[in-house]
């Protein structure tokens, strides 16, 4: 069964600690994203990756840092530099051209406490 | 340059039927929609592609005006099981992101 693994679905953090959110794609797509929601609010993208060894910066990378050293991995760490970490993280993936299509993850609530 | 949507939100009762707009300022190579239910991640449901070419669900249609950058989603004899937030994607072609847009809530009651 192909899909996207997001773990854990709830997280819980005191201020100040670093927290690495799990994302792991058995679909063999070359590009990863992640994104966060908050209530109420759209898709913003933190970063994404379209092959091994490169990612890119997207609108809200700020206090994040990512990693992809393998295909099937992207995992997203949400460092103590950012200001205000709680909300609804999703991961996805997707083939590429020409259609693009976005598959998403269950996601990861994190609450910052 | 997030593609704005309209309406912002939108009660319907079962069997009406609903339309969903979606506009933006950049040159699109194709517009894509999902729906996301409360709590959940959200769903491809289509593709639309310059020149026509379209990809997805059976049972939702959708058009795409290339000269305006709009696309509009059609729910035709809606069901409770369409309530959620639907968002529209706009994608440049290429290796590039795809950029949500501000979403719309809609509600299907009996």
């Amino acid at each position: 069964d192909g899909g996207i693994t997001q773990s854990p679905k709830y997280l819980f953090r005191k201020e100040g600690q670093n927290v690495t959110l799990s994302c792991e794609q058995n679909l063999n797509h070359d590009a990863m994203y992640w994104y966060r929601q908050d209530p109420g609010q759209g898709l913003r993208l933190i970063y994404y990756s379209q092959i091994v060894n490169d990612f890119q910066k997207g609108d809200i990378a700020e206090g994040y840092s990512v990693s992809r050293e393998k295909k099937e991995s992207f995992p997203l760490t949400v460092t103590s530099a950012q200001k205000n970490p709680t909300a609804f993280y999703l991961c996805a993936s997707s083939p590429g051209p020409p259609y693009n299509e976005q598959f998403f993850g269950p996601g990861t609530r994190l609450t910052v406490l | 340059q997030q593609p704005v949507q309209s309406p912002q939100a939108v009660i319907l009762r079962e069997g009406e039927d609903a339309v969903i707009n979606c506009s933006s300022s950049k040159a699109l190579y194709s517009v894509h929609w999902y729906r996301q239910k409360h709590g959940e991640a959200p769903v491809f449901l289509m593709i639309l592609l310059k020149g026509g070419e379209q990809k997805g669900h059976e049972k939702i249609s959708a058009s795409f005006n290339e000269k305006k950058q709009q696309s509009s989603l059609y729910l035709t004899a809606s069901q409770l099981s369409y309530s959620g937030t639907y968002f529209c994607g706009s994608y440049s072609g290429g290796y590039q992101k795809v950029t949500f847009g501000t979403g719309t809530k809609l509600q299907v009651i009996p």
